[in-house]
């Protein structure tokens, strides 16, 4: 039963600091997405890889967020430096045309 | 205004009851509807798919109505089971999904 998997599961740290996301897609999968999500906004998605390759990440703040693919089996999402206001639940999901998986996500608490 | 509007809830329903929920989206450009399921402190999965001809999976019913750009899920003889966040979503190209902020069920016993 193939599934998308991401560390950490929780995440708590302070203010300024960096702070990295993984993800491992599900093998096959050439599209892979990151998600944020609030209480407030919903699931807003941040970016996301065809064949590893950035297609969009229009909803990425560029300044301190940055998404990256260095091979198949693993997507980052980086936040340098974090703020409270980042803190979320963040989903990676994997996909193909028709359905997207997601992950348990990784809950992220910036005091 | 917001691609995908739901009402958030919640819904609090008895055991047996039917219950609808309706989603709005803005851009007739719209390719392709989806009603994922999401519980408690859980990531989404998908529920089913929505088709122009509406579709029916047991108890769920989904509709699109494209003329006035809504989609809808119908829930029969709720469970307790059934509780949970729905979210709406909607395609708009090759792969831009856009979710819905999700409208919780509760079921009651």
């Amino acid at each position: 039963d193939a599934r998308v998997t991401q560390t950490p599961r929780h995440k708590v740290t302070e203010m300024g600091q960096e702070v990295t996301m993984r993800c491992q897609p599900i093998l096959g999968h050439n599209t892979v997405f990151w998600y944020r999500q609030t209480m407030m906004q919903g699931l807003e998605l941040l970016a996301y890889f065809r064949n590893r390759a950035p297609l969009d990440d229009s909803g990425m703040p560029k300044d301190r967020f940055s998404a990256e693919m260095p091979d198949a089996t693993l997507a980052t999402l980086k936040i340098q430096p974090s703020e409270p206001r980042d803190s979320a639940v963040y989903f990676c999901a994997s996909g193909t045309n028709y359905q997207q998986y997601f992950g348990p996500g990784t809950r992220l608490t910036v005091l | 205004r917001k691609e995908v509007e739901q009402d958030p809830g919640p819904f609090n329903v008895p055991e047996g009851a039917t219950v609808a929920f309706n989603c709005t989206y803005s851009n007739s450009a719209s390719q392709s509807f989806f009603w994922y399921r999401q519980d408690c402190r859980k990531e989404p999965k998908l529920l089913m798919s929505v088709y122009s001809s509406g579709n029916e999976d047991g108890r769920f019913t989904a509709q699109l109505n494209r003329a006035s750009q809504y989609i809808s899920l119908l829930i029969r003889d709720s469970k307790l089971s059934d509780s949970a966040t729905y979210l709406c979503v909607v395609k708009t190209g090759a792969n831009n999904l856009f979710f819905g902020t999700g409208t919780r069920l509760t079921v009651i016993p």
